[in-house]
């Protein structure tokens, strides 16, 4: 099946710092890709839609010059959360969309980065 | 406003039981809904409904569609401890298909 990786997997860093991860598609294309953010014990909640060659669409609340998202490639997108703050430690997971996918099913999720800001 | 809640938060069985998770929905322009199992990582895709009535099986795992009263089940017989996991429900909605998660069911199977 599809597969999408994440790394790191986890990250420690200290608070004001600049942390990225690195969501890639394996073996398949991947025109969309999905950030989301998990709380401990909460569901999943989207932050931004990146499409490949195109500026990501934030969702209501989320601060895109904090969360930056590049989608250069079919098989990357980039999260860099910038001056990291203890706030912002969370579990940060990316899905990817294949291409040319119709049915809502196909999105395949990484398994994730694990943020802890000191 | 879309919104997908789930109940109960969590629950406490034991093995050998058999559970009914809720998924209730209010969205426009619904297309489908979306069953999840959620270990230590990232999600791993169970069920996707489409048709009210229409239930669709897996195992021990089975699930189903109400498309008039806007929610959903999914059942486990027979839970095993390796069912204990956070079973979440999803809805996409928007123009990209973007998913709008419920809160989720955190299920733990006690010996």
């Amino acid at each position: 099946g599809a597969v999408v990786s994440q790394h790191p997997s986890r990250v420690i860093c200290k608070s004001g710092t600049s942390v990225k991860i690195e969501c890639r598609s394996l073996d398949f294309q991947a025109t969309t890709m999905f950030w989301y953010r998990q709380f401990p014990k909460q569901s999943l909640m989207l932050m931004a839609t990146s499409n490949e060659g195109s500026k990501a669409t934030y969702e209501q609340g989320v601060e895109k010059d904090k969360f930056l998202i590049n989608h250069a490639s079919l098989t990357l997108s980039t999260l860099t959360v910038t001056s990291a703050h203890p706030e912002d430690s969370s579990f940060y997971i990316c899905s990817a969309r294949a291409q040319g996918a119709g049915g809502y099913n196909e999105q395949f999720f990484g398994p994730g980065t694990r943020l802890t800001v000191l | 406003e879309d919104k997908v809640v789930q109940s109960p938060l969590s629950l406490v069985v034991h093995e050998g039981d058999t559970v009914t998770l809720n998924c209730s929905y209010e969205v426009t322009n619904f297309r489908s809904l979306l069953w999840y199992k959620q270990e230590k990582k990232a999600p791993t895709f169970l069920f996707m409904l489409t048709s009210s009535g229409i239930e669709k099986k897996s195992g021990r795992l089975s699930s189903i569609l109400d498309k008039k009263e806007l929610f959903s089940i999914l059942n486990i017989t027979a839970t095993q401890t390796g069912d204990s996991a956070v079973y979440l429900c999803a809805v996409p909605t928007g123009t990209a298909s973007k998913l709008t998660f419920g809160t989720g069911t955190r299920l733990q199977v006690t010996l």
